[in-house]
C-alpha cells in the first residue's frame, strides 16, 4: 500500500531534550511538509522541503530542524529551544497536479502526539 | 496572501438532518480550494477540491461544496447527517503555480442521535 507513515504516535520528552520524529512516504512524491496542529488554531506550517537536500522554513520554525537526505524521508527533530512543543504533529507529501497551470494536493500520515512531562 | 476563514469552530446537527459547514477565502489569484476530514487522534484525508472547472464539486461520503468568486466562498454541504460524519473538517486555499497551502481553524461537527 502506497502511503505516509510517521512513528512513533505518542511520544513523551522531559523538557531540555531534543526528540525526532519520523516521517517516510512510497507515493513518490517530491514535495514534503511538517505542519504542528493546535487545538483551535488549524495546522500551521513548520518547515518543507520540495527536493532532496533542499528544505525551507515556514511560518513556525523556531525550535526545530529538519533534514531531507532522501526522497522519501523528512525526519523532525524537535529542539530543546522550542518553548512549547506538546502538540499535534502532522506529516504530508505533495503531489503536484499539472494542468494549464499547477497546484499541489497534499496527502496526510497519521501524525504523532507529542507531550512534554 | 491566501487565507481562508471557517466560521463556525462548532456545528452540531441531528442524525438526518443537513450538514452545512461554512468557508470563505481570500485570494488574490485564482485560488484552488480544499475540504480536508480528520477523525480523533488521526491525520487528514481529502474529502473533495475545486480546482477551477465545475463550480460544484462532489466528493467522498455524499459530501458537495460549491465554489462561489462572487461570494468568496466554498462551504461544505452533505444532505442528510451520518453519526460517523463526526470529526473535524478542515478548508484549505492553494494558489496556482505554488506548494503553499493555508488551513482555516478547523469546524467541529457533532451529530445528535
Amino acid at each position: 500500500d502506497g502511503g505516509i507513515t510517521q512513528s512513533p504516535k505518542y511520544l513523551f520528552r522531559k523538557e531540555g531534550q531534543n526528540v525526532t520524529l519520523s516521517c517516510e512516504q512510497n507515493l513518490n512524491h517530491d514535495a514534503m511538509y511538517w505542519y504542528r496542529q493546535d487545538p483551535g488554531q488549524g495546522l500551521r506550517l513548520i518547515y518543507y522541503s520540495q527536493i532532496v537536500n533542499d528544505f525551507q522554513k515556514g511560518d513556525i520554525a523556531e525550535g526545530y530542524s529538519v533534514s531531507r537526505e532522501k526522497k522519501e524521508s523528512f525526519p523532525l527533530t524537535v529542539t530543546s529551544a522550542q518553548k512549547n512543543p506538546t502538540a499535534f504533529y502532522l506529516c504530508a507529501s505533495g503531489k503536484i497536479v499539472t494542468s494549464d497551470l499547477f497546484y499541489n494536493e497534499q496527502f496526510f500520515g497519521p501524525g504523532t502526539r507529542l507531550t512534554v512531562l | 496572501a491566501q487565507s481562508v476563514t471557517q466560521l463556525g469552530s462548532h456545528v452540531s446537527v441531528s442524525e438526518g438532518a443537513l450538514v452545512l459547514l461554512r468557508c470563505n477565502y481570500s485570494s488574490s489569484v485564482p485560488p484552488y480550494l480544499f475540504w480536508y476530514v480528520q477523525y480523533p487522534n488521526q491525520g487528514l484525508q481529502l474529502l473533495l477540491k475545486y480546482t477551477s472547472a465545475a463550480t460544484l464539486v462532489k466528493g467522498i461520503n455524499g459530501f458537495e461544496a460549491e465554489f462561489k468568486k462572487s461570494e468568496t466562498s466554498f462551504h461544505l454541504t452533505k444532505p442528510s447527517a451520518h453519526m460517523s460524519d463526526a470529526a473535524e473538517y478542515f478548508c484549505a486555499v492553494s494558489g496556482p503555480n505554488n506548494n503553499d497551502m493555508r488551513f482555516g481553524a478547523g469546524t467541529r461537527l457533532t451529530v445528535k442521535p
